[in-house]
């Protein structure tokens, strides 16, 4: 079974300031590990994911998430937030072995971005 | 490679009818899933197809709820009898294998009134 938390239901930032969105989750397996961001009224664009391989993991529109075993965390940063950051971000797990599956998700996170 | 299409974007029903959702997976993808995602949460899991069979289906699938891939390809999402607390965003998402990750596609809103 997996479960992801996600801290902060709404984070705010300046433009140009560092952006830190945070996740932890839990898993009786190997993870695999995405960030997915989503627009008003739109579906899911993924970010990036961990799969086993490297642990800092580089996503798209200079994103990335370090993979951190012993914290069981996954959190996101990007060192410059830009106001088309300004979207909800979601945490989601699944596991690495065959036959899994089922995509869990965090309740996600509200990212503002102040001008 | 369109991604993964859903239709329609939007439905209003009256609460007690029936709707039909549509899902159109990339291509190459032989596995695809129904999410639901009611506001201030993250989707949830309803159900897993590999290419025609499905093979779990979440609680949250009451007997409601159906969905069918015939051919391996598109699927549909159909509920009957709605409620208004089936009013969520549907979303679908297609992967090619365990390894890769997955594309979802822009979602149908249903409102059910």
């Amino acid at each position: 079974a997996q479960s992801v938390t996600q801290l902060g239901s709404h984070v705010s930032v300046s433009e140009g300031a560092l952006v830190l969105l945070r996740c932890n989750y839990s898993s009786s397996v190997p993870p695999y590990l995405f960030w997915y961001v989503q627009y008003p009224n739109q579906g899911l664009q993924l970010l990036l994911k961990y799969t086993s391989a490297a642990t800092l993991v580089k996503g798209i529109n200079g994103f990335e998430a370090e993979f951190k075993k012993s914290e069981t965390s996954f959190h996101l940063t990007k060192p410059s937030a830009h106001m088309s950051d300004a979207a909800e971000y979601f945490c989601a797990v699944t596991g690495s072995g065959a036959g899994s599956y089922q995509l869990t998700f965090g309740k996600g996170t509200k990212l503002s971005v102040i001008p | 490679d369109t991604g993964v299409s859903q239709d329609p974007r939007h439905k209003i029903t009256k609460r007690g009818q029936n709707v039909t959702f549509r899902c159109d997976p990339i291509s190459e993808h032989n596995r695809l899933y129904w999410y639901r995602q009611t506001l201030g949460q993250g989707p949830e899991f309803l159900t897993y197809f590999q290419n025609e069979a499905q093979l779990e289906k979440s609680r949250l699938l009451s007997d409601r709820f159906s969905a069918e891939r015939p051919k391996g390809s598109f699927s549909t999402l159909e509920i009957q009898r709605t409620e208004q607390g089936d009013s969520a965003m549907y979303l679908c998402a297609s992967r090619e294998s365990d390894v890769y990750g997955y594309t979802f596609g822009s979602g149908t809103r249903l409102t059910v009134v």
